[in-house]
């Protein structure tokens, strides 16, 4: 069975401070991978997608980037860390079908200071 | 930018009621409606995936119907239980990605 992982749960960090977040995905193979953020009281935003290794799709300007070193491996990160960047932040995979529907990790809360 | 609101943002209903939300979407270059779950302290998990206009799908108490024309899709819950409460979002597809909805949060009170 397929399983997804999101790593760390909880961060708090200073502003200014680099940000890594790591997915994985275990028991599939060239998954589409995501990362969503929920700020607060608001839903889901995309900030970004793969469809394989070393492909991204950013949605929305920001101070953050993402990478797929691997196919089962997105890492969402940041060189310096804004205020606005506190969140709760949501990785994702589905098959890259219309009705495949997205598996969700655990969820990383980061708070910015 | 997909533009997707859900109505209402949150309501507050007793055991017993039976309840409605909308999700409303661009009817263009549209693939797919996904409807998701999000309890407290867990993950978002799907409850319905529709393609079709006319779609109507049913699980339980919670069903949904999907308007592909007009860009709209109902999801309905009958006989409210405590457990029902959750955020429900809703989610169109365009070739790779979902764009979620900001919600309607549903808490039951017993």
């Amino acid at each position: 069975s397929q399983t997804i992982h999101q790593w760390p749960a909880t961060l708090v960090q200073p502003v200014g401070s680099p940000l890594s977040l790591e997915c994985t995905v275990e028991g599939t193979s060239n998954p589409n991978l995501y990362w969503y953020r929920q700020a607060a009281g608001r839903g889901l935003q995309l900030l970004f997608y793969s469809v394989g290794i070393g492909q991204i799709s950013s949605e929305v300007p920001q101070n953050l980037s993402a990478s797929r070193p691997q196919d089962r491996q997105f890492i969402l990160s940041s060189k310096k860390l804004l205020l606005s960047d506190s969140g709760f932040y949501l990785c994702a995979w589905g098959q890259g079908t219309r009705t495949g529907e997205l598996f969700f990790g655990e969820g990383s809360r980061l708070t910015v200071l | 930018i997909l533009n997707v609101e859900q109505s209402p943002q949150s309501l507050h209903v007793q055991e017993g009621d039976s309840t409605n939300f909308t999700c409303s979407f661009p009817s263009s270059n549209f693939y797919a409606l996904h409807w998701y779950r999000w309890e407290t302290a867990k993950s978002p998990e799907a409850l319905f995936v529709m393609t079709l206009n006319g779609d109507e799908k049913k699980k339980g108490r919670i069903s949904a119907t999907l308007n592909t024309k007009e860009g709209y899709s109902y999801l309905y819950i009958k006989g409210s239980q405590p457990e029902d409460s959750a955020t429900y979002l809703c989610a169109p597809r365009t070739t790779d990605k979902l764009i979620f909805g900001t919600g309607t949060r549903l808490q039951v009170f017993p």
